[in-house]
């Protein structure tokens, strides 16, 4: 099956602690993407991913860190610098056609609920 | 800065009518794209829509797209109980940057 997976799919934290969301493709596709949702509210752009070892802030990066040191792979921290982390965060994958990242079809996961206690 | 924006933020029908809802947004596009998304789920894409298409159909779904007004609309025809999710447009950013998503209009069909 060819998809993308994220996990966990609730998590709980605690003020102060940092916590890792998963997201992993196996696509084959180039670009990663996270978005966080807030009730009612569209998709704000987190950070973005065009290559292995390389990403770029999106519209709301403050707080959050990601990695890229797999192709399939793109996780996201929360860290305790982010004040108000409680939201739906979806993770999305893209195959790079050439024509720039707007052109491209994204393909979703399932999303990671986080709520702080 | 690009801006996606759909009209009206929430629908409620029967089953069986046709459902419509708008998208605008900002600045000049080469396409625009249309995304399901049920409650608590990821989003699934539905349609895209080149500049250079005025129309374009798949199943049940109809959209439009007027560059001039800078508008698009998709159409969903006898819906059923099982359409009922939020719809976003997504539209280009400006450079080579991500798509840029709606709010979304959250469809209610009622059986």
């Amino acid at each position: 099956d060819g998809g993308i997976t994220q996990s966990p799919k609730y998590l709980f934290r605690k003020e102060g602690q940092n916590v890792t969301l998963s997201c992993e493709q196996n696509l084959n596709h180039d670009a990663m993407y996270w978005y966080r949702q807030d009730p009612g509210q569209g998709l704000r752009l987190i950070y973005y991913s065009q290559i292995v070892n390389d990403f770029q802030k999106g519209d709301i990066a403050e707080g959050y860190s990601v990695s890229r040191e797999k192709k399939e792979s793109f996780p996201l921290t929360v860290t305790s610098a982010q004040k108000n982390p409680t939201a739906f965060y979806l993770c999305a994958s893209s195959y790079l056609a050439g024509g720039g990242l707007g052109t491209d079809t994204q393909y979703f996961g399932p999303g990671t609920r986080l709520t702080v206690l | 800065s690009q801006q996606g924006e759909e009209d009206p933020q929430a629908l409620s029908i029967q089953e069986g009518e046709n459902a419509t809802m708008n998208c605008s947004y900002k600045t000049s596009i080469n396409n625009l794209q249309w995304y399901r998304q049920n409650s608590g789920r990821g989003l699934v894409h539905l349609i895209l829509i080149r500049s250079n298409e005025r129309e374009k159909h798949s199943g049940r779904l109809r959209v439009t797209l007027d560059t001039s007004k800078k508008s698009s609309s998709l159409l969903i025809t006898a819906s059923r109980a099982a359409d009922t999710a939020s719809y976003f447009c997504a539209v280009p950013n400006s450079g080579n940057t991500p798509l840029v998503f709606g709010k979304g209009t959250r469809l209610s069909v009622i059986a």
